[in-house]
């Protein structure tokens, strides 16, 4: 089993429409999550990071969070051209220092 | 704020030569730095990790004595490729976190093309 895993997708999502990319890990013990999107040819760019339970909202993205599930989401609304990327669910492990742990990424297409 | 920089942002050079990239935090001070790798269509790979004025921590499988890495300040971390083959090319992309945060940030990556 992968530490953590994502669909590679592609997810193709209409204009305007909600994307909802999903991710699992392995460690129950892990404490810090994030999202970042990558750009082909780029770098990633953190976009969201969730600590504890729940939703955490910031402009068109909202991160959830559900521990027990060993689960963690990244919504993406009104969807627009501009968000078509990969984006990568990153773990910081219990007992991992501050190293990240990657998923291997959702490629997310946004069609006009 | 939380930007980082990496110089050159492209190199190409021949087989057998060193090349040094250089990552900047240029807004904070981090504590931690970390190089990765990424082949084409493969998700980053975790070469290594330093600490300011620390020996840096290697992943497994990673030659330390090829891939130099030096944190000499809370701004500045190098990593040289020593005796660079074909097999070394790639995109090197280096990360910062700043101190008492988790959040890593991203500098835009050297893509590195030995011939």
């Amino acid at each position: 089993q992968k530490e953590v895993e994502q669909n590679s997708g592609p997810l193709s999502v209409p204009e305007g429409a909600i994307a909802s990319l999903n991710c699992t890990y392995s460690d129950r013990g892990s404490q810090s999550f994030f999202w970042y999107r990558q750009y082909s040819g780029k770098s990633p760019e953190l976009i969201m990071f969730i600590y504890s339970n729940g939703d955490k909202e910031d402009g068109r993205f909202t991160a959830q969070l559900n521990k027990a599930s060993q689960y963690v989401s990244l919504l993406i609304r009104d969807s627009q051209p501009s968000d078509s990327a990969t984006y990568l669910c990153a773990v910081n492990r219990a007992g991992g220092g501050n190293k990240l742990t990657f998923g291997t990424g959702t490629q997310l297409k946004v069609e006009l | 704020g939380a930007v980082v920089s990496q110089h050159p942002s492209r190199v190409i050079c021949k087989s057998g030569t060193s090349v040094k990239i250089e990552c900047r935090s240029l807004d904070f001070q981090a504590t931690t730095m970390f190089w990765y790798r990424q082949f084409p269509k493969q998700s980053l790979m975790l070469m290594a990790t330093s600490n300011e004025g620390s020996k840096a921590t290697y992943e497994q499988g990673v030659e330390k004595d090829k891939f130099l890495i030096n944190h000499a300040s809370l701004t500045l971390s190098t990593l040289t490729v020593t005796s660079a083959h074909p097999e070394d090319s790639s995109f090197y992309i280096c990360s910062a976190r700043g101190t008492g945060t988790n959040e890593q940030y991203f500098g835009p990556g050297t893509r590195l093309t030995v011939t």
